[in-house]
């Protein structure tokens, strides 16, 4: 099972909006509705962030925000903070046999 | 609180085995699945396996299958990797996990344990 496909880095100003594109084939992304994202600071294990494509967990900002749209499910961060610097991976449910598969990981950048 | 904690990570030898575990508390353990992930030194998260909350479903990675054994004892609220043959590339932070719902998202994550293989 190879890897959901990250772009490696993202980055945008304070305020600003950015999106994360995680693509897969239609046996995981596109074929079921089981896509989560995780934060992940340096040194730190990972948070939950948005799970099932789009819902979020209790505590969790509405700032965050997670779509899906055949092969590719996408994470936005609106009004991005400097605490919103980190790695974020998003993971799929998959049909092959291991169940679960990571994205490649991508570094967002608040400049 | 919900907590999961590991324990058993460190310096073992190519060939050589280890036992991690993790122990739950502040939540029903037995009606989770879990999964171990983990996180070789400046790459990406690996999912390496994952256990029903029963026991009656067992999933390995390629990379680990036939090497390494997840257990449960629900009694004790505590998860277990057996691991056997280690290889130079099993060097990572093991994080146990607990799935949020079936299929679903990894809700609540341990802090981790460092296995390091090398002679």
């Amino acid at each position: 099972q190879s890897a959901l496909t990250q772009p490696a880095s993202v980055s945008g100003s304070p305020g600003q909006s950015i999106t994360i594109s995680c693509t897969g084939t239609s046996s995981d992304v596109g074929g079921y509705n089981y896509v989560s994202w995780y934060q992940q600071h340096p040194g730190k294990a990972p948070k939950l962030m948005i799970y099932d494509v789009s819902n979020r967990p209790s505590g969790v900002s509405n700032r965050f925000s997670g779509s899906k749209s055949g092969n590719t499910a996408s994470l936005t961060i609106s009004g991005l903070q400097a605490e919103d610097e980190a790695d974020y991976y998003c993971s799929s449910y998959t049909s092959s046999s291991t169940p679960y598969v990571f994205g490649t990981g991508t570094k967002v950048t608040v400049l | 609180e919900v907590q999961l904690v590991e324990s058993g990570g460190g310096l073992v030898k190519p060939g050589g085995s280890l036992r991690l575990s993790c122990a739950a508390s502040g939540f029903t353990f037995s009606s989770y699945s879990m999964n171990w992930v983990r996180q070789a030194p400046g790459k990406g998260l690996e999912w390496v396996s994952s256990i029903s909350s029963s026991s009656s479903y067992i999933y390995y990675a390629d990379s680990v299958k036939g090497r390494f054994t997840i257990s449960r004892d629900n009694a004790k609220n505590s998860l277990y990797l057996q691991m056997n043959s280690l290889r130079a590339e099993d060097t990572a932070v093991y994080y146990c996990a607990r799935v949020f719902l079936i299929l679903s998202g990894m809700d609540v994550w341990g802090q981790g344990t460092t296995v390091t293989v090398s002679s």
